[in-house]
């Protein structure tokens, strides 16, 4: 069965730039995976950040940005703010209507 | 304004049944593939469950299928979830979650607030 894999936890310093990544346990990520971020913090549902590998969400700052890097999908922050502070889900469309989540990256920024 | 409230959780035995709903407003119910993800106390999401629009069309993680039953009535706005077999493992927080133009890729647009069951004896 196939893993996404994330980073479990990142630190990153406010201004700083952070690159988190979504891999693949085999393979490598591309844009037929419909690369998908989500930022969630304690008690609220998910909230979109980027859809389609690099499709910013309405009303997401252009601070953020997704991209394919290598053989995997990437979260890119720049000026990171305290409120950025967040756990980050990726998410992989595996084809014939199933997606797989990965287990997420918890960043703090300080 | 888009609004997605979920009810139906609670405590429930191992081995029992739950059904869980999704009250959608503020958009055209019927237009929109809808899904059930998940999240375990303190853990990450899964993926639950995809219906289409129409309701012709569902499709399960391999941890659910055979025990969970996604089905939607477009005519109340409303997406179930039926649970069956239900196991500890099974504990979580269920969002529904409202697809976007491609209705089975996973850019959720809108979530719910979510609803704790919890499967203990």
């Amino acid at each position: 069965q196939t893993v996404v894999t994330q980073e479990p936890s990142f630190s990153v310093s406010p201004g700083g730039t952070v690159t988190l990544t979504c891999g693949l346990s085999s393979g490598s990520v591309s844009t037929d995976y419909y690369p998908t971020w989500y930022q969630q913090t304690p008690g609220q549902p998910p909230r979109t950040v980027i859809y389609n590998t690099n499709t910013r969400s309405s009303g997401v700052p252009d601070r953020f940005s997704g991209s394919i890097l290598g053989n995997k999908a990437a979260l890119t922050i720049t000026g990171a703010r305290a409120d950025d502070e967040s756990d980050y889900y990726c998410v992989l469309y595996m084809g014939s209507y199933i997606s797989v989540f990965g287990g997420g990256t918890k960043l703090t920024v300080l | 304004q888009v609004q997605l409230v979920e009810s139906g959780g609670g405590v429930v035995q191992p081995g029992r049944s739950l059904r869980l709903s999704c009250a959608a407003s503020g958009f055209t119910f019927s237009n929109y593939g809808m899904h059930w993800v998940r999240q375990a106390p303190g853990k990450g999401l899964e993926w639950v469950a995809l219906i289409s629009y129409a309701g012709s069309n569902k499709y399960y993680a391999d941890s659910v299928k055979g025990r969970f039953t996604i089905s939607r009535d477009n005519s109340k706005n409303t997406l179930y979830l039926q649970m069956n077999s239900l196991r500890a493992e099974d504990t979580a927080v269920y969002y529904c979650a409202k697809g976007g133009s491609s209705w089975e890729l996973p850019n959720y647009d809108y979530w719910g607030q979510g609803t704790l069951v919890t499967v203990s004896s």
